[in-house]
């Protein structure tokens, strides 16, 4: 087994702010995401990263930038808060192998209040 | 491009009844994935079930199946014998197509299931 944490769970800011959002997993998986979920909403992709250093970019990325310095972190800042932005950010992690490689595993999230 | 729906925002139940949760997707893949996914009050997100395109048997796992019906692209949610902790919002999700290592899930927006004593 494993477990994704995402630090912090709570995050304010101001607007304007360059505000920074972490994830780790200790499954060893390849693969990392970051999802906004609005309230009431359904999950929309942000980044991703296939591998260490690499970063692909969601329907969602203008605002954003990743970062993935190693397999087991994979960080999202937010480059300017915005009102219209506050939601809850949720990270996700992938195995490659086996049967299960197509199946997500979910980070507890953090939501993210901007003043 | 891929999409996925699902039209019921909210629905009630009685404990120890079956439900069924709707969802539709639109895929120029031949090949596809589709997931089912519930998020509890508390925010946490868990994977239910799957079902591979090419499989014509409904997956089952446990109280929850699946009701594929690929020519009409709907992979409804079924859930036996509810119980109060089914409470939840209910995720339908499709793998988007690209390499083995650098794909995307699609998410429909979700249905609140509230289930009642």
């Amino acid at each position: 087994g494993g477990i994704i944490t995402q630090t912090p769970k709570f995050l304010i800011g101001q607007e304007g702010q360059k505000l920074t959002l972490k994830c780790q997993q200790n499954f060893n998986h390849d693969t990392m995401y970051w999802y906004r979920q609005d309230s009431g909403k359904g999950l929309r992709l942000i980044y991703y990263s296939i591998t260490e250093n690499d970063l692909q970019k969601g329907d969602l990325s203008e605002g954003y930038d990743a970062s993935r310095e190693k397999k087991s972190s994979f960080s999202l800042t937010v480059t300017s808060a915005q009102k219209n932005e506050m939601a809850v950010f949720l990270c996700a992690s992938r195995p490659d192998w086996g049967g299960n490689y197509a199946e997500q595993f979910f980070g507890p999230g953090t939501r993210l209040t901007v003043l | 491009a891929q999409k996925v729906t699902q039209t019921q925002t909210s629905i009630s139940v009685m404990e120890k009844t079956t439900v069924t949760m709707d969802c539709v997707y639109e895929t120029q893949d031949s090949s596809y994935f589709l997931f089912w996914y519930k998020q509890t009050a508390s925010g946490e997100i868990v994977f239910l079930i799957r079902q591979d395109s090419y499989k014509k048997e409904n997956a089952t796992v446990g109280h929850y199946s699946l009701n594929f019906q690929k020519p009409k692209s709907s992979i409804g949610l079924i859930i036996t014998a509810t119980q109060i902790e089914d409470s939840a919002v209910y995720f339908c999700a499709m793998r988007e197509g690209g390499a083995s290592g650098s794909w995307q899930l699609i998410f429909g927006s979700g249905t609140q299931l509230t289930v009642m004593p």
